[in-house]
């Protein structure tokens, strides 16, 4: 176990739909990065919060958006969900804010029908 | 720009030695990691180098790093069936944003 919370483990929705998904990061860690994973891209940086802030954004659509709140949990908006969407969704939180160890949660993984 | 790169499968015997390699782009990176991913699972740190290091050793795992080449390897000792995962490879980016950038993932299997 990690540490990290990840909810919910498994979601179906349709396409034009929006989601969020929600992230406890490991007590006392203060940055949290999102990333998807789908089979033919990897592991895609999306976005990375420390303690409230945005520090880093990578290839995140315009059609999502996150923020980290003041108990430090963070929540990933995906909205007008789009079938090329469906992916694991991970959550990592490192008490660094930049670099360090990141510690995984176990993913929400969203299908998009 | 900022790219890792790996093999996408590896296949060893039992009991031999393991090596997954990785190329990075960035040459401002401070740390490089190795993850691993067992199946239906979230990814686990296994070690991670700073860039003034040149090796490092844990246990049965060895990391190298060629910061000329930007090269980076995992070399597994006595690989075991529970060795069998997906390792991820990524470096930390400092020099403009605090990102951490992850490689395709090599699928490590393993042969009896």
């Amino acid at each position: 176990d990690s540490g990290v919370t990840q909810t919910p483990k498994h979601l179906i929705t349709a396409t034009g739909q929006r989601v969020t998904l929600r992230c406890s990061p490991r007590s006392g860690d203060l940055s949290v990065y999102w990333y998807q994973q789908s089979l033919d891209q990897g592991l895609q940086f999306l976005i990375h919060y420390y303690n409230g802030e945005e520090r880093a954004k990578g290839n995140i659509l315009e059609r999502f958006s996150a923020q980290q709140f003041p108990d430090l949990h963070s929540e990933l908006n995906l909205s007008s969900l789009e079938l090329g969407d469906s992916a694991l969704y991970f959550c990592a939180s490192s008490v660094k804010s930049r670099g360090g160890e990141l510690f995984f949660g176990e993913g929400s993984r969203l299908t998009v029908l | 720009g900022e790219d890792v790169e790996q093999s996408l499968f590896l296949s060893v015997r039992e009991g031999d030695s393991s090596v997954i390699n990785c190329t990075y782009t960035d040459s401002s990176s401070t740390y490089l990691y190795w993850y691993k991913q067992e199946p239906g699972a979230g990814l686990q740190l296994l070690t991670y180098i700073f860039s003034n290091m040149d090796m490092k050793q844990d246990q049965r795992l060895t990391v190298l790093l060629n910061k000329k080449d930007k090269h980076l390897s995992l070399r597994i000792a006595d690989t075991q069936t529970g060795d069998s995962a997906i390792y991820f490879c990524a470096e930390s980016i400092d020099s403009s944003a605090s990102k951490i950038i992850f490689g395709s993932g090599t699928r490590l299997s393993i042969r009896p």
